[in-house]
């Protein structure tokens, strides 16, 4: 089956400055990324996914990037502010298959 | 729109008690998922369904859990009797038409003493 490794566990920047969280992925045919933040007693929010066609997608200051050969994608969030701190997932799975979650990465923005 | 509903939001019960966790689901998504969080194991997928039908119950520990979907705004997931090492956050997504894009409820705190 698909395993998802996710690193960093933690992860700690100061306000304004980017933060980079990487995943690597074991399925080849693995055709979607989600990534979702979760917050202090909330559920996991989907914040921005990337399908397999293309090999990056921007939201404002999010950003996810996907190498289909090397087996790995990356959140990038620029100009950090304080709210940004959460906990982040990253997931991957293939058409019919149920998601597989990484570990989470803990990011703390620091004003 | 109002997202995932779940309830109740914190439960404490002792050992051998039977706890019942409740999802409403985002209306018109075809699909519900019961997952399971703990610091050790991460996010747990333990069982989804399509239009009310379990699909894949796997990842579900043991018999002490089942999980029921008896219609499409409703769904329970079971554990009896309960034990100390359920203790975890449960939490409950729909998705609108597979298994990708999945929307999460606020998640149910369960303590077992």
């Amino acid at each position: 089956g698909e395993n998802v490794e996710q690193h960093p566990s933690t992860l700690s920047v100061q306000e304004g400055d980017s933060a980079v969280i990487k995943c690597t992925y074991s399925d080849s045919a693995s055709n979607y990324f989600p990534w979702y933040k979760q917050e202090l007693g909330k559920g996991p929010q989907l914040i921005i996914d990337i399908r397999s066609n293309v090999g990056e997608k921007k939201d404002q200051r999010i950003a996810v990037t996907l190498n289909k050969t090397a087996k790995h994608f990356s959140l990038h969030i620029t100009e950090t502010q304080p709210e940004d701190s959460a906990v982040y997932f990253c997931a991957a799975t293939r058409s019919g298959y149920a998601l597989n979650f990484g570990k989470g990465t803990s990011l703390l923005v620091t004003p | 729109d109002a997202g995932v509903i779940q309830s109740p939001r914190h439960e404490v019960t002792e050992m051998g008690q039977e706890v019942t966790l409740r999802c409403k689901p985002i209306s018109g998504h075809d699909y519900l998922f019961w997952y399971r969080q703990t610091m050790m194991r991460g996010l747990e997928l333990l069982i989804y369904f399509n239009n009310n039908v379990p699909i894949d119950d796997s990842g579900m520990p043991e018999d002490r859990f089942s999980a029921k979907m008896p219609n499409a705004s409703f769904s329970t997931l079971k554990i009896q009797p309960s034990e100390p090492r359920d203790s975890a956050v449960y939490f409950c997504a729909s998705s609108p038409r597979g298994l990708d894009t999945q929307y999460f409820g606020p998640g149910t705190r369960l303590t077992v003493l």
